[in-house]
């Protein structure tokens, strides 16, 4: 079945670095990539999606970069705060009509201050 | 307000006793899911469905069952629960569970005994 690989499952920085995590996917056909937030304790969030049109895509310090012939996408945090740390899961869409998402397992970043 | 409620928020059972976990949303979503959360293995979807009476299988459907009599509510029923059930269990809408944002209900933690 399609699934979604993310990677790594645990990241740790210090306050002001940067923070990448990787997803791969297996369906050619996916065009929707979210990635959510989950902090301790609470429900996930939708921090920033991406669509298959589009190669990258900014929220202050916030990016996500899809290469689609590669068949991966990435979460980027610049100028990391304490508040960062979370669980973060990366999603793709099932083929083109099917209309569901299959999520990654999760990354846990801890931004030390 | 738009929002995703569950019911209950916590509940501890005895292995075989049939239950229910409620979900509704106020938003007209099409779409709604069943997720379950355990340490290091992400959120794994139990079932799905895309509209009123349509249902498809997650990832992890054995052992439950759902129904979509209404548009606004997905009640996940677990027929007779044992100890590997426990978990930690999410509901979720979205327009278009493919296509758009998924918003998480607040969740709802299950101990089976």
């Amino acid at each position: 079945g399609e699934n979604v690989e993310q990677h790594p499952s645990t990241l740790s920085v210090q306050e002001g670095d940067s923070a990448v995590i990787k997803c791969t996917y297996s369906d050619s056909a996916s065009n929707y990539f979210p990635w959510y937030k989950q902090e301790l304790g609470k429900r996930p969030q939708l921090i920033i999606d991406i669509r298959s049109n589009v190669g990258e895509k900014k929220d202050q310090r916030i990016a996500v970069t899809l290469n689609k012939t590669a068949k991966h996408f990435s979460l980027h945090i610049t100028e990391t705060q304490p508040e960062d740390s979370a669980v973060y899961f990366c999603a793709a869409s099932v083929g083109r009509s099917q209309g569901n998402l299959i999520f990654g397992k999760g990354t846990k970043l801890s931004v030390k201050p | 307000e738009a929002q995703v409620t569950q019911n209950p928020r916590y509940l501890i059972t005895v292995t075989g006793k049939k239950l229910t976990v409620t979900c509704s949303q106020n938003m007209n979503h099409e779409y709604m899911s069943w997720y379950r959360q355990d340490p290091g293995l992400g959120l794994r979807q139990i079932y799905y469905s895309m509209n009123v009476e349509v249902t498809d299988k997650g990832d992890v459907p054995e052992g439950y069952k759902v129904s979509r009599k209404e548009k606004r509510n997905f009640p996940l029923i677990l027929e007779s629960p044992s100890p590997n059930q426990t978990s930690l269990y999410f509901c979720a809408s979205s327009l278009d569970g493919g296509m758009y944002e998924q918003y998480f209900g607040p969740g709802t933690r299950l101990t089976v005994t």
